[in-house]
């Protein structure tokens, strides 16, 4: 069975400040995804990562892919308010079309002004 | 492009009804996947929809089943409801082939048993 751990599960930070996300697993993806839900909606897709090592930003948001493609990390630099949401990380099993993906259980991310 | 499009958005039902749940893929995607969302439990994978087949399924009972239509639009049913079917079951398209499994979600229906 393919877990995805992420941590912190909850996060509170001032306006400004700089944080990480974690997405761990023992089992290779083939690709991994971050979403951002808010309350009572689906999650919004941010970014996809498919190669080890792999790195891409979005604006304040820098995603990368561990280099064995088990981990993934999500930074967010000077967050704002519009931050505060559920982030999620997701992989995409080793078969790759098979249009499951194991989420980890959810970073709560809250940005006081 | 339209996205994904979910109804209806609220239901509540009683125990031991059965309630449908609806889903239009984007345009052009093949794969629809269903996944229910619990606070406890969090996001957990239904079943896979491609081409009309189920292609892959998670680990729930029976009393939850899908299909696929031609035009790609996917119906979720729960028989028999119980209470801790109460949850946000969300629908996700995508392309359906290749390695990447990059999925786009609809808002949900948020499914409340009393």
């Amino acid at each position: 069975t393919q877990l995805l751990e992420q941590s912190p599960q909850f996060l509170s930070i001032q306006e400004g400040e700089n944080l990480t996300v974690y997405c761990n697993s023992s089992s290779v993806f083939s690709s991994l995804q971050w979403y951002r839900q808010e309350p009572g909606e689906g999650p919004v897709l941010l970014v996809t990562v498919v190669t080890g090592g792999e790195v891409k930003k979005l604006k304040r948001l820098t995603f990368q892919f561990g280099d064995a493609r088990k981990d993934s990390s999500l930074h967010i630099t000077a967050a704002q308010t519009g931050d505060t949401g559920l982030y999620l990380c997701a992989g995409g099993g080793r078969s790759g079309n098979t249009g499951k993906l194991i989420f980890g259980q959810g970073t709560t991310l809250q940005v006081k002004p | 492009k339209a996205g994904v499009t979910q109804t209806p958005r609220y239901l509540i039902k009683t125990r031991g009804q059965q309630v449908t749940l609806s889903c239009s893929p984007i345009s052009g995607h093949r794969s629809v996947s269903w996944y229910q969302q619990t606070p406890g439990q969090g996001l957990q994978f239904l079943f896979e929809y491609f081409s009309e087949t189920q292609r892959n399924k998670g680990n729930f009972p029976g009393r939850f089943s899908g299909r696929q239509f031609s035009n790609s639009r996917s119906e979720m049913n729960v028989s028999t409801l119980e209470l801790g079917d109460s949850a946000l079951y969300l629908c996700a398209s995508s392309l359906g082939g290749g390695m990447n499994t990059e999925a786009f979600f609809g808002q949900g229906t948020r499914l409340t048993v009393v």
